[in-house]
């Protein structure tokens, strides 16, 4: 069965320390791998997308990198800010035209 | 473009009765997604559409819930009769050959 795991299930940093948050998936075939924020109360809004192809793509402070022969990804965040509490939700598309499969999320705390 | 737009944004309804949530797909879109979010199980998909038909309807729990996307810019979600376990958060989603992916704000329903 297609799966998305992901780890540490909640993390608590300290505002402007960095974090990385860990994905491993075995879904197969394999084509693409997302990151996602979500905000309480809110729609999970998109991050990252990363091909097969691909093994590294930043935005902004988050950069996400992936492994896709060990089928590892990792989204780390550079001087985190209070505005980076949130779930982080690991997400990868098994082919093209099919909907997606999701991990269930870690859980980012950042406090003052 | 107003994105993803659901309606109610809250729901609070006794067991027993029909509850209907609305979605309007970003215009252009042709994939409208049908998604679960709670605690214990995160975000699973129960429905989606590609060009207005239904395409994998495999994740709708019952037959108590039933999707239908009449036109490409308007599809309900509907559970008859509701159960206290159906609450949760249900998001929609829409996106164009699995590029531009995006999610509505949520509908959150409780069953009492």
């Amino acid at each position: 069965k297609n799966q998305v795991e992901q780890s540490p299930q909640s993390l608590i940093i300290l505002e402007g320390k960095n974090c990385t948050l860990q994905c491993n998936y075995t879904v197969s075939p394999f084509s693409n791998l997302r990151w996602y924020k979500q905000d309480t109360g809110r729609g999970p809004v998109s991050l990252t997308i990363m091909t097969f192809s691909e093994n590294t793509k930043s935005n902004g402070r988050y950069t996400a990198t992936l492994d896709a022969d060990t089928k590892q990804s990792s989204l780390h965040i550079t001087a985190s800010q209070l505005s980076d509490s949130a779930s982080y939700i690991c997400v990868v598309s098994e082919q093209a035209g099919t909907a997606l499969i999701f991990g269930k999320g870690t859980t980012l705390s950042v406090s003052s | 473009d107003a994105g993803v737009i659901q309606s109610p944004r809250h729901e609070v309804t006794e067991m027993g009765q029909e509850v209907t949530l609305r979605c309007k797909p970003i215009s252009g879109h042709n994939s409208l997604f049908w998604y679960r979010q709670t605690m214990m199980r995160g975000l699973e998909l129960l429905i989606y559409f590609n060009n207005n038909v239904p395409i994998d309807d495999s994740g709708m729990p019952e037959d108590r819930f039933s999707a239908k996307m009449p036109n490409a810019s308007f599809s309900t979600l509907k559970i008859q009769p509701s159960e206290p376990r159906d609450s949760a958060v249900y998001f929609c989603a829409s996106s164009l050959l699995q590029v531009g992916y995006t999610f509505g704000s949520g509908t959150r329903l409780t069953v009492v």
